[in-house]
């Protein structure tokens, strides 16, 4: 089975661009979490989703940062404008439906770079 | 709220001596505790969890870990360490709100 994707797992930009980062949970997973990590700050999470409704954005650090998710397989990040500060890992993770103690599975990452 | 402490940012340990990782947690009740590990470049796998019962879990690659409820603690321990175990280790608490919150983590370095 694939795990959590994400893409890009690169992205340079500049400041003032807008980023969109996306993820594809695992097939069955009905929550789904975004998190940030930085040197200074660890895991932060940012938002997350329980059968694609957003329960928590309480993380989300400022209205420049949007999160959706149109249906139970995706699910996108959008920043803008981006600024250098945003420079992080961006972190999608799920776990399965009804879990509440159940094991996270994160994906690779997305290392976001803003000049 | 619930915080995760982990005290040691970088901790060396020569290959084949014993590991301990510390990690402290602050929650009301008692809480879901995980370990996750981070290799370079990639996302975070869970090793162990503890949800109730025995307070010491084995998890995967040799590694366990003890809750004790008087200390607020859930240590990571390996008896002997191997070079691929050279990673970030990460404790974490779920209070039961489907979130978990993480530690600052602990990078772990192996030397020869």
């Amino acid at each position: 089975d694939a795990g959590v994707i994400q893409s890009p797992r690169h992205e340079v930009t500049e400041m003032g661009q807008e980023v969109t980062l996306r993820c594809k949970p695992i097939s069955g997973h009905n929550s789904l979490f975004w998190y940030r990590q930085t040197m200074m700050r660890g895991l932060e999470l940012l938002i997350y989703f329980n059968n694609n409704v957003p329960i928590d954005d309480s993380g989300m650090p400022e209205d420049r940062f949007s999160a959706k998710m149109p249906n139970a397989s995706f699910s996108t990040l959008k920043i803008q404008p981006s600024e250098p500060r945003d420079s992080a890992v961006y972190f999608c993770a799920s776990r399965l439906a009804g879990g509440q103690t159940g094991e996270l599975f994160f994906g690779e990452g997305s290392r976001l770079t803003v000049l | 709220a619930q915080s995760v402490t982990q005290p040691d940012i970088h901790i060396t340990v020569s290959e084949g001596a014993s590991l301990e990782l510390r990690c402290n947690y602050s929650y009301g009740a008692t809480p879901y505790l995980f370990w996750y590990v981070q290799s370079p470049g990639q996302g975070l796998q869970l090793l162990l969890k503890y949800f109730s019962g025995d307070t010491l879990v084995q998890g995967i690659k040799g590694f366990e870990a003890e809750f004790k409820r008087s200390q607020s603690s859930f240590n990571l321990r390996k008896p002997s360490v191997h070079w691929s175990d050279a990673a970030e280790y990460f404790c974490a608490v779920d209070s039961g709100y489907s979130t978990l919150t993480f530690g600052k983590g602990t990078m772990l370095l192996v030397s020869p």
